[in-house]
């Protein structure tokens, strides 16, 4: 079975552009979140959602925002870029949304000149 | 809020050396802990993961054990091989709103083991 799925793989963009960025879950897994690594940290959590439902959100600005297709896969957008939006954006897919293992995309290398 | 700590790296090692990388974690639930790890240029894997205090985690020669008196859940390995080199994540999962398992994470160690 195919694992979490994301693109682009690598994306270049300058400041003020929008992107979005997307997701493919496993196949039975109804949860998507979404996380920021900047380089040398750890991922920051961004969103989850779970039935097209937004579940939770991060301390990320508005600029931010994503949803959930019937088919359980996502589009993350971000406005109006700024050069720390730079980062490696994850996206992990999970059964549902207790406390079950959440497993991650390759992640899309953005970076915002 | 929830917040995971670990031991900043790198940390330099030679073949078949031990290894263990702290993690203490806070939480106000009674989350679920993992580690992951990331091999360069890659996404974060599920290495080991333990659900309840005193539970221990296990793989590929990896452990952890759910410690709720020291709040800890430290990762250890008996005999480190060059590609273990990776950077290793501590992580908790705790419910946010009614529903919702948001993963916090620590910084990350960077392991490097030389032969």
């Amino acid at each position: 079975d195919a694992g979490v799925t994301q693109s682009p793989t690598h994306l270049i963009k300058t400041r003020g552009q929008h992107v979005t960025l997307r997701c493919s879950p496993i196949s039975g897994h109804k949860s998507v979140s979404w996380y920021q690594q900047v380089l040398g940290q750890g991922p920051q959590f961004i969103f989850q959602y779970y039935e097209k439902e937004e579940r939770g959100r991060g301390n990320f600005p508005d600029r931010f925002s994503a949803r959930q297709f019937p088919n359980y896969s996502s589009e993350l957008n971000v406005n109006a870029l700024l050069l720390g939006d730079s980062a490696l954006y994850l996206c992990a897919s999970s059964l549902g949304t207790g406390k079950e293992t959440q497993y991650f995309g390759p992640g899309t290398r953005l970076l915002v000149l | 809020g929830d917040s995971v700590t670990q031991m900043e790296g790198p940390v330099t090692l030679s073949e078949e050396a031990c290894l263990t990388i702290n993690c203490t974690y806070t939480a106000t639930g009674y989350p679920s802990l993992f580690w992951y790890v990331q091999y360069p240029g890659e996404g974060l894997q599920l290495l080991l993961k333990a659900t309840k205090a005193d539970d221990k985690g296990s793989n590929k020669g990896f452990e952890a054990t759910y410690r709720k008196e020291t709040t800890s859940f430290h990762l250890e390995k008996g005999s480190v091989q060059v590609s273990d080199s990776a950077v290793y994540f501590c992580a908790l999962s705790d419910m946010i709103k009614a529903a919702g398992n948001k993963l916090t994470f620590g910084g990350g160690t960077r392991v490097l083991v030389k032969p």
